[in-house]
């Protein structure tokens, strides 16, 4: 139980294109879902807090406009990249809270986009 | 200073020894404690969980929380290649749905 998948695994887009991405949970229904974002060798930052049917709560620093979530359904959370430049080049990665179990988050396997 | 303190390694143990991976913590108020294992190019699976302090095992794993000293570890027992792979701490508080991770620190068990 607990999983999460996310589309695409991988994306090469050019500058200036915008890029979505799929988070969904695949057997469980997750009230809230989360994106982070991992540079080489280095951990998570989280980005956004993505709670159904509301806005996203953004961290410091992450700009609302160039990263759009939208959370619209109990299983499915996209992230679109907008005007993608070189260095938004990244591991996506997006987890989902169960929402019996608040406590933990199940990651999905990631997404890595890279900007021309 | 960071909230979650981890050495990133890299670690390098022979196949079969005993895995000790550590994390400090600055912040009196997490209470979860958490353990990802995440391989190269894939998303972090949960691996362990502990609510405040104590021991928990399953399998070839144990985690141990000491609160008093803020200080977590992992320990891998009869380590073998396949959990080569970079691990991360992670906690939170009791409210609130922010896990605050460490570095991660990357392990490679030789055969």
């Amino acid at each position: 139980g607990a999983v999460v998948s996310q589309h695409p695994s991988r994306v090469i887009c050019k500058s200036g294109t915008s890029v979505k991405i799929e988070c969904r949970s695949l057997d469980f229904q997750a009230t809230t879902m989360f994106w982070y974002r991992q540079f080489p060798k280095q951990s998570l930052m989280l980005m956004a807090t993505s709670n159904e049917g509301s806005k996203a709560t953004y961290e410091q620093g992450v700009e609302k406009d160039k990263f759009l979530i939208n959370h619209a359904s109990l299983t499915l959370s996209t992230l679109t990249v907008t005007s993608a430049h070189p260095e938004d080049s990244s591991f996506y990665i997006c987890s989902a809270r169960v929402a019996s179990r608040t406590d933990t988050q199940y990651f999905g396997p990631g997404t890595r986009l890279t900007v021309l | 200073q960071k909230e979650v303190e981890q050495d990133p390694g890299p670690l390098s143990v022979p196949e079969g020894a005993i895995v000790s991976l550590n994390c400090t913590y600055s912040n009196s108020a997490f209470q979860y404690f958490m353990w990802y294992r995440q391989y190269s190019r894939k998303g972090p699976e949960l691996l362990m969980y502990t609510y405040s302090s104590g021991n928990k095992e399953d399998g070839r794993f144990t985690a141990q929380v000491d609160k008093s000293s803020k200080y977590i570890s992992l320990f891998i027992r009869d380590s073998q290649p396949s959990d080569s792979a970079t691990y991360l701490c992670a906690n939170k508080e009791t409210s609130g749905s922010r896990l605050t991770f460490g570095e991660g620190t990357q392990l490679t068990v030789n055969p």
